[in-house]
């Protein structure tokens, strides 16, 4: 069965200190790793898509990176508005998508 | 505008009642699904659809159903068998063969 686990649960940071959130994933036959950013009262909203161990994908604050067990959203300098839910899930040869319970990231100005 | 609508916002069921939540997208994707968000938790699977007129079951069916007539609709309905309806409910949708998931932005039932 297809399992996800991110940590931490929440994260507090100060504007400007940068961090790491953590998505462990165990998939038989990865289609893809995603990580979405969830606001309260909202939808999730799509930031990357994985496929393979080594790949890296970048958008403004946020890197994400790929090992074969797990994968990291990376933040550098965040700012307040980067606050938000961050959401990590892995499609496998079930074709539905699997998500972790989310890491609540609250940024201090 | 190209998207996935999802109606209504906010939805008050009595006890016993059936309730339905509106999916609608214009994107021409062929997959939908719908997800269950309880406060602090991640998105549960309740069913998804990947052409028209097919389905299949998520983690968390009992007590929903789901129709899927048309491309571009797949109405979830809350019967009075899901003993729990409270949540947050997210209706999605992907291209075939795609891998990206793109959400609606979700709609709110409450048990009164």
């Amino acid at each position: 069965e297809d399992q996800v686990t991110q940590s931490p649960e929440a994260l507090r940071l100060q504007e400007g200190e940068s961090s790491s959130l953590n998505c462990s994933y165990t998939v038989s036959g990865l289609r893809g790793l995603f990580w979405y950013r969830q606001d309260p009262g909202k939808g999730p909203e799509f930031l990357f898509t994985l496929y393979s161990a080594g790949e890296e994908k970048e958008k403004e604050r946020l890197k994400a990176t790929l090992t074969k067990k797990e994968s990291f959203l990376h933040i550098t300098a965040p700012k307040p508005e980067d606050s938000a839910t961050y959401l990590c899930a892995v499609r496998g040869g079930a074709q539905k998508l699997v998500f972790g319970q989310g890491t609540r990231l609250t940024i201090n100005p | 505008d190209g998207g996935i609508t999802q109606s209504p916002k906010y939805l008050f069921r009595k006890e016993g009642q059936n309730v339905t939540l509106s999916c609608e997208q214009n994107l021409n994707h062929d997959a939908m699904y719908w997800y269950r968000q309880d406060p602090g938790q991640g998105l549960r699977l309740i069913y998804y659809s990947q052409i028209v007129n097919d389905f299949q079951k998520g983690d968390i069916a009992e007590g929903y159903s789901v129709s899927r007539e048309k491309k571009e609709s797949f109405p979830l309905t809350v019967t009075s068998a899901q003993k729990n309806p409270t949540a947050f409910y997210l209706c999605a949708c992907t291209q075939a063969g795609g891998n990206t998931i793109y959400f609606g932005e979700g709609s709110w039932l409450t048990v009164v």
